[in-house]
């Protein structure tokens, strides 16, 4: 099945350390996001890329770093520079770039700080 | 600048109800796009519809319908008849591609619906 691959679905980190969450995607799509979604709150973009080997900062880019080396690929570090980093992520994909098309979410990363 | 409002943050219905869920956005862009995503307690957000500001037609789909007003700038969202399965948070969104500090898609806060049996 087509589709985005999120793990783990839950993570539990010590406060100064860097985690790093999984994003996979099969569905050839050329845009992946990640998102932030705090309770009561909607979604804020990290940080996305529109192709391989290219990323752009979102609204929340502070303390978190992406790579794209692959396609498929687009994982996510939280850093230990990241003030309050306890919330749900959620990675998506897009055929079309440019912000105005479908996204594809996969089924989210649960980080909790202790 | 670019906003989405989902004035309403909680809604509780019994099955069988009707129900709209409102979205106003905000935006100086003439072209721009409108979304409504539903997240079930999976946690993974499914697409439900995209509208461009150049449609104003409204939308049927099974027992959803969508009511675009360029006028009010709102697009709200109607459940017919309301199931069990339709509890879920709703979200709202606006895409401004040729706007707004970098054309990235804009979240309203969503509105959680709970249908009793």
């Amino acid at each position: 099945d087509g589709g985005i691959t999120q793990s783990p679905k839950y993570l539990f980190r010590k406060e100064g350390q860097n985690v790093t969450l999984s994003c996979e995607q099969n569905l050839n799509h050329d845009a992946m996001y990640w998102y932030r979604q705090d309770p009561g709150q909607g979604l804020r973009l990290i940080y996305y890329s529109q192709i391989v080997n290219d990323f752009q900062k979102g609204d929340i880019a502070e303390g978190y770093s992406v790579s794209r080396e692959k396609k498929e690929s687009f994982p996510l570090t939280v850093t230990s520079a990241q003030k309050n980093p306890t919330a749900f992520y959620l990675c998506a994909s897009s055929i079309d770039p440019s912000h105005t098309g479908e996204l594809f979410f996969g089924e989210g990363s649960r980080l909790t700080v202790l | 600048a670019q906003k989405v409002t989902q004035a309403q943050t909680e809604i509780s219905v019994v099955e069988k109800e009707d129900v709209t869920l409102d979205c106003v956005y905000e935006t100086r862009d003439t072209t721009y796009y409108l979304f409504w995503y539903k997240q079930p307690p999976s946690g993974e957000l499914v697409f439900l519809i995209r509208r461009n500001s150049f449609d104003e037609q409204n939308e049927i789909s099974g027992r959803y319908s969508w009511n675009f007003q360029k006028s009010t700038s709102s697009f709200n969202f109607t459940i017919t008849a309301s199931q069990v399965v339709d509890s879920a948070v709703y979200f709202c969104a606006l895409s401004t591609p040729y706007g707004g500090s970098q054309g990235n898609l804009i979240f309203g806060k969503g509105t959680k619906l709970s249908v009793k049996p």
